[in-house]
């Protein structure tokens, strides 16, 4: 299996301009989550889905960000307009329900820098 | 909702010497205890995790304690190697449904050859 593929992998866009991040999960999983790391605070969730339903969007920081998984193989992360302060590592994870280990599986992440 | 600490936030050790990692949890409901491995320019790898009707886990050099009482879990490398030098991640999590991981700060380890 390929893991988690996120694209793009590094992104540079100008403040308030749109970027949207793509995650395709791995075959079968049916939990995705978004994760966002930066050095002030960390990993942290920003939202995640169950059968390609939104559980808990709790940790969207603000209206500027939406996601979407239209169906079970890709999600996005839209965020528009772009702030300076958007700048981060993004990460994706895939995990399936009743697996002993419940792990999550992460993709590489997708940098993104807003200028 | 849940909180996660984790100490020290950098540690150095020589090849050779143990490394031992703590965090501490705030909700008692979390069953769920995995420790990620972050390299530079890649995403969290799990190297290790346990579930609160376990006290203690061990894998090859790596092992797992966790201490349900008083909400605190380790992870203790042995035997360190220069390939160790990583974030190591500790995170919490709830009974299925509400899956959604909670992070501690990081430890960067490093090990010096």
């Amino acid at each position: 299996d390929a893991g988690v593929i996120q694209s793009p992998r590094h992104e540079v866009t100008e403040m308030g301009q749109e970027v949207t991040l793509r995650c395709k999960p791995i075959s079968g999983h049916d939990y995705l989550f978004w994760y966002r790391q930066t050095m002030m605070r960390g990993l942290e969730l920003l939202i995640y889905f169950n059968n390609n339903v939104p559980i808990d969007d709790s940790g969207m920081p603000e209206d500027r960000f939406s996601a979407k998984m239209p169906n079970a193989s890709f999600s996005t992360l839209k965020i528009q307009p772009s702030e300076p302060r958007d700048s981060a590592v993004y990460f994706c994870a895939s995990n399936l329900e009743g697996l002993v280990r419940d792990t999550q599986y992460f993709g590489p992440g997708t940098r993104l820098t807003v200028l | 909702g849940e909180n996660v600490e984790q100490h020290p936030s950098t540690l150095s050790v020589q090849e050779g010497d143990s490394a031992v990692i703590k965090c501490t949890y705030s909700d008692s409901a979390s069953n769920y205890f995995p420790w990620y491995k972050q390299e530079l320019g890649k995403g969290p790898q799990l190297i290790i995790d346990i579930r609160s009707n376990v006290g203690e886990k061990k894998d090859q050099r790596i092992a797992v304690t966790l201490n349900k009482t008083a909400k605190h879990f380790s992870l203790h490398i042995t035997e360190t190697q220069p390939e160790d030098s990583a974030v190591y991640f500790c995170a919490a999590s709830k009974p299925a449904g509400r899956r959604a991981l909670t992070f501690g700060s990081g430890t960067r380890l490093q090990v010096q050859p």
